[in-house]
């Protein structure tokens, strides 16, 4: 099992370009997750998936589009890269929400993104 | 709005000496606490999880001690080693969807 693998791991964008991030899991895991890490804030939230075909918005959206259109896949657009956009952006995923550890999210290697 | 605050934002310990990681929530529908440690170029992992049903849950030399009066959580390592220097970040759920919200993070360096 490769687990939650991320491609690019790194990429540097000019202002206005465009990019996908792809994220895929092969856990057969129902939810899918797209965090953004910056020093000092933590992870937050972008968007989420609960199956495939549906996504949601997470606490910081804004200037990000997701699709899930494979139960494996969960793709993390920027359609006009901004420079507040340069951080390290995490993938994860979860089977359910029942049982003690049924929350527990299994995290990619993550990509860092650099917007100047 | 921060839902979940974490401190210390570092940590700095020698050997054998005892870090305490402090979380405090605001939303008392928060059903699921669980801890993450990250090593540097990597993504976070699961340590140890803990539901408000119980005050204390403890895993190896990771304890979690939980205060559901005060909405406060806390995770302690015993016996630290230069191996468990990581960056540690507290979460919370509230069964909706999964969603976990972090911590700030805490960076923690045991020093041999």
């Amino acid at each position: 099992n490769a687990g939650v693998t991320q491609t690019p791991k790194f990429r540097v964008l000019k202002t206005g370009q465009s990019m996908t991030l792809l994220c895929a899991q092969d856990m057969n895991h129902e939810y899918m997750y797209w965090y953004r890490q910056d020093p000092g804030m933590g992870l937050r939230l972008i968007h989420y998936s609960v199956g495939e075909g549906t996504t949601a918005k997470g606490e910081v959206p804004d200037g990000y589009n997701v699709s899930r259109l494979k139960k494996q896949n969960f793709l993390l657009g920027l359609e006009s890269a901004a420079p507040s956009q340069t951080s390290v952006y995490f993938c994860a995923s979860s089977y359910s929400t029942s049982g003690i550890h049924s929350n527990e999210q299994f995290f990619g290697p993550g990509t860092r993104l650099t917007v100047l | 709005q921060q839902q979940v605050k974490q401190s210390p934002q570092s940590l700095i310990v020698q050997k054998g000496g005892i870090p305490i990681i402090n979380c405090a929530y605001e939303n008392t529908a928060f059903d699921y606490f669980p801890w993450y440690q990250q090593f540097p170029g990597k993504g976070p992992a699961l340590l140890i999880a803990i539901r408000p049903d119980v005050s204390e849950k403890k895993e190896g030399r990771f304890t979690i001690s939980f205060n559901k009066s005060a909405k406060q959580f806390s995770l302690h390592i015993m016996d630290s080693q230069p191996g468990d220097s990581a960056t540690y970040f507290c979460a919370a759920s509230a069964d909706q969807g999964g969603k976990l919200i972090f911590g700030q993070g805490t960076e923690l360096s045991v020093k041999p």
